[in-house]
């Protein structure tokens, strides 16, 4: 079993929709969660970062983290056709152990149509 | 403009050749990343750098190599005992003492024929 489980997708949707992200994982130790993302051969672009449980909200985009059931998700409410990119899911130990080390989810490929 | 930068953007070689790819960065990060990525999947972890002259191996090194001579920099050669070497090459960066968030280049695509 992978450590970080995300659908690969393709998700598409019109716009203006919700969209709802999601990855689950298998350790519990895991303690920082990002969301990245990545348009079509470009490197990917920090998105969403958070500490530990709760919500995060930045703009249209929010980030949750329920770590009871270990499950994060990134919604984007009025979606654009300009959010049409992969996103991954990331995330890594506290800061005590392994370097920053970030383990990630394959991506899931979202297509906002106008 | 700080930033990472990879070079180039398409590689182009022959099976059998060894080839560097360039990553630089200017952020004054500790800790830098290599990543290969085929279609459809994550991210996997090639080699990552703490410091200067320091560097360990991630989930799949086999066939890869890297130097760090200088902060800002992180090349990584891609040898001939990479089984399948063509795809997508990312560089990253971080800044270290518990900060996890990590910047990504642009990104090297290499083909082999």
């Amino acid at each position: 079993q992978k450590e970080v489980e995300q659908d690969p997708g393709p998700l598409s949707v019109p716009e203006g929709a919700i969209v709802s992200l999601n990855c689950t994982y298998s350790n519990s130790a895991f303690q920082y969660f990002m969301w990245y993302r990545q348009y079509s051969r470009k490197g990917p672009e920090l998105l969403m970062y958070t500490y530990s449980s709760g919500n995060k909200e930045d703009g249209r985009f929010t980030a949750q983290v329920d770590k009871s059931s270990k499950y994060i998700s990134l919604f984007i409410r009025d979606s654009q056709p300009s959010d049409s990119a992969t996103y991954l899911c990331a995330m890594s130990f506290d800061r005590g152990s392994t370097l920053g080390r970030l383990y990630f989810g394959r991506g899931t490929q979202l297509t906002v149509w106008p | 403009d700080g930033g990472i930068t990879q070079s180039p953007k398409y590689l182009f070689r022959k099976e059998g050749q060894n080839v560097t790819l360039s990553c630089e960065q200017n952020l004054n990060h500790d800790a830098m990343y290599w990543y290969r990525q085929d279609p459809g999947q994550g991210l996997r972890l090639i080699y990552y750098s703490q410091i200067v002259n320091d560097f360990q191996k991630g989930d799949i090194a086999e066939g890869y190599s890297v130097s760090r001579e200088k902060k800002e920099s992180f090349p990584l050669t891609v040898t001939s005992a990479q089984k399948n070497p063509t795809a997508f090459y990312l560089c990253a960066s971080s800044m270290t003492g518990g900060v996890h968030e990590q910047y990504f280049g642009p990104g090297t695509r290499l083909t082999v024929t």
